[in-house]
């Protein structure tokens, strides 16, 4: 199975930069995506990493180190409506078939 | 990007009864949808996977009988609710994976509005 482990909660002021990090253990990794979900609401995808690296996305970027099972998602030039839930989720191969795992969210609250 | 739709966006039915939960992908083809269940300040779980074509695999802990998927073109899954109880009340949403081809191979996938499921 997977164990994937993210913050619960944050705070950033408006403007600010804000790194929410994402540890993960798992067999057959494919793959790492963060996605963005507003309350009562469906979460939208924001950025994909499965290769080390930093990707980046206007301001938002997103890092993998596949060898310390580590990613995190960097938001830069914070505002209001980025206050959401931000998912880390894991792609994996149990059993031959195809599964996307998501940790618990961090909720990310921006203020003035 | 890809759209997902889902049908009905809320439903609130009495206990006993059935409800079922389209999910379609509009503009691009889907041989593969995922349904999750969300509950109140809680993460996504997965449920089952869809296949068109073919039976759903569904997680541990998930009752297959309960839980009736059906995937039978490349554009749409349902999920029937069988014999709703309160405990079932959640917020179901499906994703469909697209099968773009990306430079280093991934693809994504993409979920729909959800549906919001009260059993009274």
């Amino acid at each position: 199975g997977q164990n994937i482990d993210q913050p619960t909660e944050m705070t950033a002021t408006e403007g600010a930069i804000v790194q929410i990090n994402c540890t993960y253990q798992t067999s057959g990794f494919n793959g790492l995506f963060w996605y963005q979900q507003h309350a009562g609401e469906a979460p939208t995808f924001l950025s994909y990493n499965v290769l080390d690296g930093l990707e980046e996305k206007g301001r938002f970027s997103s890092f993998l180190s596949r060898s310390k099972g580590y990613s995190y998602l960097l938001l830069k030039e914070l505002q209001m409506k980025d206050s959401a839930s931000y998912l880390c989720a894991v792609r994996d191969f149990p059993g031959g078939y195809q599964k996307v795992t998501f940790g618990t969210g961090t909720k990310l609250q921006v203020i003035p | 990007g890809a759209v997902v739709s889902q049908h009905p966006s809320w439903v609130i039915c009495k206990s006993g009864t059935s409800v079922k939960i389209e999910c379609r992908s509009l503009d691009f083809q889907a041989t593969t949808m995922f349904w999750y269940r969300q509950f109140p300040k809680q993460s996504l779980m997965l449920m089952a996977t869809s296949n068109e074509g073919s039976k759903a695999t569904y997680e541990q802990g998930v009752e297959k009988d309960k839980f009736l998927i059906n995937h039978a073109s490349l554009t749409l899954s349902t999920l029937t609710v069988t014999s709703a109880h309160p405990e079932d009340s959640s917020f179901y949403i499906c994703s469909a994976r697209d099968q773009v081809v990306r430079r280093d191979g991934g693809d994504e996938q993409f979920f729909g509005p959800g549906t919001r499921l009260t059993v009274l």
